[in-house]
């Protein structure tokens, strides 16, 4: 397994402002991924963040509102662009600690409001 | 396109009785297929996965799954449920079809509640 950290843990912000949420991994991991869960709802996949390359967006979501860096194998960071109220979610980062074998271990998440 | 459904969206069951957790999936070619538990307020936590091999599957806490491929069923059991066994539980499909996509596509979950 992994050890998954996720900064901050929750916020609550303004329209139209932008929050980055970091995510730290205690080991080195090719696939990192992004998911959100809307309140009561399933995890959607944002994009999947791949190291040295630019990340790979799911249908319904692009990259001007959600920018994905990946600078090394331990650290990903997600921003949420010019938010709106439909923005609050809890959003958690994945990684698959080896590659191929399909379990992906998840951060705690972010709980983000925004108002 | 690969699916996850999970027709309950709650399960009560009484400390000590066996409970099962259902999930019927769709995919196109071989499934991965994955059983997530969530606390409240924390993370999802992987449980046990099916890929081949036996279709029973052991996994944490004492909870297994059976694959049933005529059914395209992957069901989640444990013989004696726990208070702290209380959460939310998510079924997840990943289609190997080694297109190299490694999107996990989850239900809905279903949450189980255990009655003293």
């Amino acid at each position: 397994s992994a050890v998954i950290s996720q900064k901050p843990s929750r916020d609550i912000c303004q329209r139209g402002t932008s929050l980055t949420i970091q995510c730290q991994v205690d080991s080195q991991v090719t696939m990192m991924f992004w998911y959100r869960q809307q309140p009561g709802q399933s995890l959607t996949l944002i994009a999947t963040a791949n190291q040295g390359s630019e990340a790979t967006y799911e249908s319904g979501f692009v990259i001007d509102k959600f920018p994905i860096s990946r600078p090394n194998l331990t650290f990903s960071t997600l921003t949420v662009s010019n938010m709106s109220p439909e923005d609050s979610s809890i959003y958690l980062c994945s990684v698959e600690v080896i590659q191929g074998a399909g379990e992906q271990y998840f951060g705690p998440g972010t709980r983000l409001t925004v108002t | 396109a690969q699916s996850v459904a999970q027709p309950e969206d709650q399960v009560n069951v009484a400390e000590g009785n066996p409970l099962t957790v259902k999930c019927t999936y769709s995919v196109s070619g071989n499934p991965y297929l994955f059983w997530y538990v969530q606390y409240p307020n924390r993370g999802l936590q992987f449980l046990l996965k099916y890929i081949t091999g036996d279709n029973l599957v052991k996994g944490s806490y004492g909870f297994e799954a059976e694959f049933n491929k005529s059914q395209t069923s992957f069901h989640l059991k444990k013989p004696s449920a726990l208070v702290s066994d209380s959460a939310l539980y998510f079924c997840a499909v990943r289609d190997f079809s080694g297109a190299g996509s490694y999107q996990l596509t989850f239900g809905k979950g279903t949450k189980l509640s255990v009655i003293p």
